[in-house]
């Protein structure tokens, strides 16, 4: 099975500090995405990236940036952390464009 | 912009008995899924509609596309408590100028089974 790995599961960061949240799959995939799950809202399209190095935004990109530096991890950063990016953050890849995406266990973040 | 609709986004049932949750979607696609998350745990895949007409079922729950209706329901049938979950639909779009692909997701229905 695809494992998809996220390194942290809760999290509790200042306002104003820089973030990283790191993702790793085993499966060789080409696609990564990062969603963020907020309550009545639904799954949100941060980045997703196709290839090493590719990336491309999505729905709510704002105060976030990523990095694809080997195919395997996908990183999502928060440059200043504010209080309105407290969310569950969740890390999904796919094999192929349309696949079926492979979620992680997702990451708790906590602004304070 | 793709925008996908569940209907109803809460749901309390007994049961036994039956009920549907729709997904609506605004944009031409021809692949959905439905995922299902537990409280505090990731999504789970549950199954992917390809095409027009498509239905699927495991256990207790069918999954139907209609692509002229831009239209996916989920039936439960004589709902039990190991159902209580939140249900997510999601649309794929493909950017074909950069070959990326995207899920949208619906809102998410969560529902709960009462003994």
């Amino acid at each position: 099975d695809v494992k998809v790995t996220q390194s942290s599961r809760y999290l509790v960061k200042r306002t104003g500090e820089k973030v990283f949240l790191e993702c790793v799959q085993d499966m060789d995939h080409e696609n990564m995405f990062w969603y963020r799950q907020d309550p009545g809202l639904g799954l949100r399209l941060i980045y997703f990236s196709y290839d090493v190095k590719m990336k491309e935004k999505g729905d709510i990109p704002e105060g976030y940036s990523v990095s694809r530096e080997k195919k395997e991890r996908f990183s999502l950063i928060l440059e200043s952390a504010s209080t309105n990016q407290t969310s569950m953050y969740l890390c999904a890849s796919s094999l192929t464009r349309v696949g079926g995406y492979t979620f992680g266990s997702g990451t708790r973040l906590t602004v304070v | 912009e793709l925008k996908v609709e569940q209907n109803p986004l809460f749901l309390s049932m007994q049961e036994g008995k039956n009920y549907t949750i729709y997904c609506n979607y605004s944009t031409t696609s021809d692949r959905l899924y439905w995922y299902r998350q537990d409280p505090g745990k990731s999504l789970e895949s549950l199954f992917v509609l390809l095409s027009n007409g498509a239905v699927k079922q495991e256990g207790r729950l069918m999954a139907s596309l209609d692509t002229k209706a831009r239209l996916s329901t989920l039936h439960i049938t004589a709902a039990v408590h190991d159902l209580s979950a939140t249900y997510f639909c999601a649309v794929v779009l493909v950017n074909l100028e950069t070959s990326g692909s995207r899920l949208t997701f619906g809102e998410g229905t969560q529902l709960t089974v009462n003994p």
